[in-house]
């Protein structure tokens, strides 16, 4: 059974400019969370997708959105980047809400 | 954003000995907690969850202690292993929205 898989792995960006990164969920899970982690620290929750609907996002700026489509796989997109929005981007899913997440390998975004 | 720590606190232990990685957890209303292991350039690795009508759960050289008066989790690993070396994180679930990740703790096995 496959895991979570995102796309890019790596990817380099200009301060203003916009990003997509994606995520497919193990298959049968239907919830899909986003976690921001900068270089060195924790992980801070973005986003939660559960059957195509957010259902709850962290304390970050609006510029951070995204959505999930109907085959539960998911986008985040980043507007205006910032340099401090430099990190990974990791993504999980779960086929029970808020359990047993599993995550994938992440998206590294550099900007600069 | 909710998170924790700047500084990761870490644990240093010899290959063989058992390690023991402890956890705080914010929300007395949390009911449910997974233990991951994050090695250097990956993503979080599912090790072990609990809930909090347990207080205690071994899996395969591993074992979580739940204490919910102290809100307090840790992780004991026997055994420890050079592979073993990771970033360990806690994290706990607030009433089914959201997993909030602990601050982590670095695993290091020396020979």
């Amino acid at each position: 059974e496959a895991g979570v898989t995102q796309s890019p792995t790596h990817l380099i960006k200009t301060r203003g400019q916009q990003v997509t990164l994606r995520c497919s969920p193990i298959s049968g899970h239907t919830s899909v969370y986003w976690y921001q982690q900068a270089l060195g620290l924790g992980l801070q929750f973005l986003l939660w997708y559960d059957e195509g609907e957010e259902r709850n996002r962290g304390n970050f700026p609006p510029r951070f959105s995204g959505r999930q489509f109907p085959n539960y796989s998911s986008e985040l997109n980043v507007n205006a980047l910032e340099l401090e929005d430099s990190a990974l981007y990791l993504c999980a899913s779960s086929k029970v809400r808020g359990e047993r997440a599993f995550f994938g390998q992440g998206t590294r975004l550099t900007v600069v | 954003g909710e998170s924790v720590g700047l500084h990761l606190p870490t644990l240093s232990v010899q290959e063989g000995d058992n390690s023991i990685i402890n956890c705080a957890y914010s929300n007395s209303a949390s009911d449910y907690f997974i233990w991951y292991k994050q090695e250097s350039g990956k993503g979080p690795q599912f090790i072990i969850d609990i809930r909090s009508n347990m207080d205690k759960r071994q899996g395969q050289r591993v074992t979580v202690l739940l204490n919910k008066t102290v809100k307090h989790l840790s992780l004991q690993i026997a055994a420890t292993q050079p592979g073993d070396s990771a970033v360990y994180f806690c994290a706990e679930n607030i009433n089914t929205d959201k997993l909030i990740f602990g601050t982590g703790t670095r695993l290091q096995v020396f020979p």
